[in-house]
């Protein structure tokens, strides 16, 4: 079936440095999400993204989140600057319309960060 | 705001037993869409069931589920369960308000033993 690709699927750094997350997301697919999943934790919804604008975000989305996808490339979660709290598995997703839809995951990125 | 509770932590069950996965929701709307995703070990989740009906049961891989309103529930449920449905299995709810945002349940880990 359709896949979603996710790089790196590991990621250390150092607290205050910035690091972004790839998603290359199903290639016809129209809306894209992220989610962050701290260890023994529920996954939580950080963003959705539609037609170059966010859409809504979560109060997890710090001001330090960004998110893009410039040009039809990969969809990318970036973190300026990082913080202790911010180590998580981050999940990406796309579906080809927004509600009900069936949304395609990745595999996720493990984020630590120290 | 919406919220979702699953069955806590590990259930071990014996292959060819019967299974039934808690799921119980609470959510101010009412054209809400509900989900079971499963992951299994290094894999990305995938979509299992998806229903917005009230009363009629979905079924897939064997897997079943009715949502009932009545009750605040979507639970899922397998007759006989194989060595291979051991995986994490995630319920969601989607409501129509947040444009295809997941809200999770914590997750439970079905462990079937031989």
């Amino acid at each position: 079936g359709p896949k979603v690709l996710q790089i790196p699927s590991h990621q250390i750094i150092d607290m205050g440095q910035m690091v972004t997350l790839n998603c290359d997301p199903v290639s016809n697919h129209l809306y894209f999400y992220w989610y962050k999943q701290i260890l023994g934790q529920q996954m939580e919804f950080l963003v959705n993204f539609y037609n170059g604008k966010v859409m809504e975000k979560s109060k997890l989305f710090k001001d330090q989140f960004s998110v893009e996808r410039p040009d039809g490339s990969y969809f990318t979660l970036k973190i300026q600057p990082t913080a202790l709290e911010d180590s998580a598995v981050y999940f990406c997703a796309s579906s080809w319309t927004g509600n009900y839809a069936e949304q395609f995951f990745g595999p996720g990125t493990r984020l630590t960060v120290l | 705001g919406d919220s979702v509770t699953q069955t806590e932590g590990l259930v071990t069950v014996t292959e060819g037993l019967p299974v039934m996965l808690n799921c119980t929701y609470q959510t101010a709307y009412s054209d809400v869409a509900f989900f079971w995703y499963v992951q299994y070990l290094n894999e990305a989740p995938k979509l299992l069931l998806r229903s917005s009906t009230d009363n009629k049961r979905t079924e897939h891989q064997g897997f079943h589920a009715t949502l009932h309103k009545s009750s605040s529930s979507f639970h899922l449920q397998k007759s006989s369960v194989q060595l291979s449905d051991s995986a994490l299995y995630y319920c969601a709810l989607s409501d129509d308000y947040n444009q295809g945002k997941l809200i999770f349940g914590q997750g439970t880990k079905l462990s079937i033993k031989p």
